[in-house]
């Protein structure tokens, strides 16, 4: 069975800052990885995705996330924070397209 | 396309009470997933269909709750005999699952208030 841990429950930043929020997962098969962001009353939108190749993976939004095979790591990064960026902030694994399991999330402060 | 949608988006009711969700996917999506999201918790997965076909259920799906997905289209997730511990939001999404696609949309959820 999967799991994903992610080690921070909120994140405080002030703008133009940069960000990471961890996640750390366990699988005993190899595993897609995700990152989704939810706005307030708002479904989950896709920030990114590792599937495989480049473990550096760019997405939208100016985030980006690498993927670490030893650490069973996939951070999500992000150089300069705007105001904007204020939501909430899920990991997620999958076997090869089917269910996903999520971490808790991580809310994501942005402070002016 | 107008992407993954559900109805009603808010939903209150008396325990006891059965309740319908409904969820109408992407349009070429052929794999439909229902989650439930508690506050403070990441989505649980429910459920999911492959066209009209239940291919998993997760244990935390107890036999007051069953889902349909006829002719493969939209789907409803019915409640049956409401319980306070069933409020919670319930997400769907869609994916289509071809070559190297696994990306899953979601849609904006129903939030369900057990009274």
């Amino acid at each position: 069975a999967q799991s994903v841990t992610q080690l921070d429950s909120q994140v405080p930043v002030f703008e133009e800052a940069p960000v990471e929020l961890r996640c750390n997962y366990s699988s005993s098969v190899s595993v897609y990885l995700f990152w989704y962001v939810q706005y307030p009353n708002q479904g989950l939108q896709l920030l990114l995705k590792y599937l495989s190749g480049s473990t550096l993976v760019k997405g939208i939004n100016g985030f980006e996330a690498e993927f670490n095979k030893s650490q069973t790591s996939f951070h999500l990064r992000k150089p300069s924070v705007h105001i904007s960026d204020t939501a909430e902030y899920f990991c997620a694994v999958s076997e090869k397209g089917n269910k996903l399991v999520f971490g808790a999330g991580t809310i994501l402060r942005v402070k002016s | 396309d107008t992407g993954v949608s559900q109805d009603p988006r808010h939903k209150i009711t008396k325990r006891g009470q059965n309740v319908t969700f409904r969820c109408d996917p992407i349009s070429e999506h052929n794999r439909l997933y229902w989650y439930r999201q508690t506050l403070g918790q990441g989505p649980e997965f429910l459920t999911y269909f492959q066209n009209e076909a239940q291919l998993e259920k997760s244990r935390l799906l107890s036999d007051r709750f069953s889902a349909e997905r006829p002719k493969g289209s939209f789907s409803t997730l019915e409640i049956q005999r409401t319980e306070q511990g069933d409020s919670a939001m319930y997400l769907c999404a869609s994916s289509l699952v071809q070559g190297s696609s696994y990306e899953q949309y979601f849609g904006p959820g129903t939030r369900l208030t057990v009274t």
